[in-house]
């Protein structure tokens, strides 16, 4: 089982509808979760952390966190083309006594015109 | 405010040389990361310093190593370049010792080994 899962896609919505993402983690005493968004050809960027159990809204997108099921995702509503990209999960994880930031092989995801 | 700049941006090296990236986190941020990414297995964590020591380390070779400087500046190292090493490389600039906090990213650095 890998640590963090999320499907690669690619994740086809129609521009104006809700893109939900998903992700699962196997360490079930993470704290700190979060969300990056990869543009082809540049790096990472953070959109959205969550600690605590629920939702969690910033604009158009939410976070969502459920650590009895070991579940986090992100929902963008009103979909736009320029939200095209590769969304990343990622999980704090123990590690040898220390912490590291572990992610996801990332989702695609298409917003169709 | 600068942002986080890693050098060079591209690399083009023959098997069995080393190589040296380097890091300049964002200004008053004391912990730099560094990941490799591939397309097939997506961004592999390599090891994060924070003042000068390293806290955690990844699951690669030793030929892979990194240091960190005083002025919180980082570098990494890898030796006896073989063709699997080719990947972007970047690092992650984070306020505090990484978890709590999110990352924020360098441009990479694009290596190419042939």
């Amino acid at each position: 089982q890998k640590e963090v899962e999320q499907n690669s896609g690619p994740l086809s919505v129609p521009e104006g509808a809700i893109a939900s993402l998903n992700c699962t983690y196997s360490d079930r005493v993470s704290q700190s979760f979060f969300w990056y968004r990869q543009y082809s050809g540049k790096s990472p960027e953070l959109i959205m952390s969550i600690y605590s159990n629920g939702d969690k809204e910033d604009g158009r997108f939410t976070a969502q966190l459920n650590k009895a099921s070991q579940y986090v995702s992100l929902l963008i509503r009103d979909s736009q083309p320029s939200d095209s990209a590769t969304y990343l999960c990622a999980v704090n994880m123990n590690s040898g006594g220390y912490q590291k930031v572990t992610f996801g092989i990332g989702t695609k995801l298409q917003v169709i015109p | 405010k600068a942002g986080v700049t890693q050098t060079p941006r591209y690399l083009i090296k023959t098997r069995g040389q080393q190589v040296t990236l380097s890091c300049s986190p964002i200004s008053g941020h004391r912990s730099v990361s560094w990941y490799q990414q591939t397309p097939g297995q997506g961004l592999q964590f390599l090891f994060e310093y924070f003042s000068e020591t390293q806290r955690n380390k990844g699951n690669f070779p030793g030929r892979f190593s990194g240091r960190q400087f005083s002025n919180s500046r980082s570098e990494m190292n890898v030796s006896t370049l073989e063709l699997g090493d080719s990947a972007l490389y970047l690092c992650a600039s984070s306020l505090g010792a990484g978890v709590s906090y999110g990352y924020t990213f360098g441009s990479g650095t694009r290596l190419t080994v042939v």
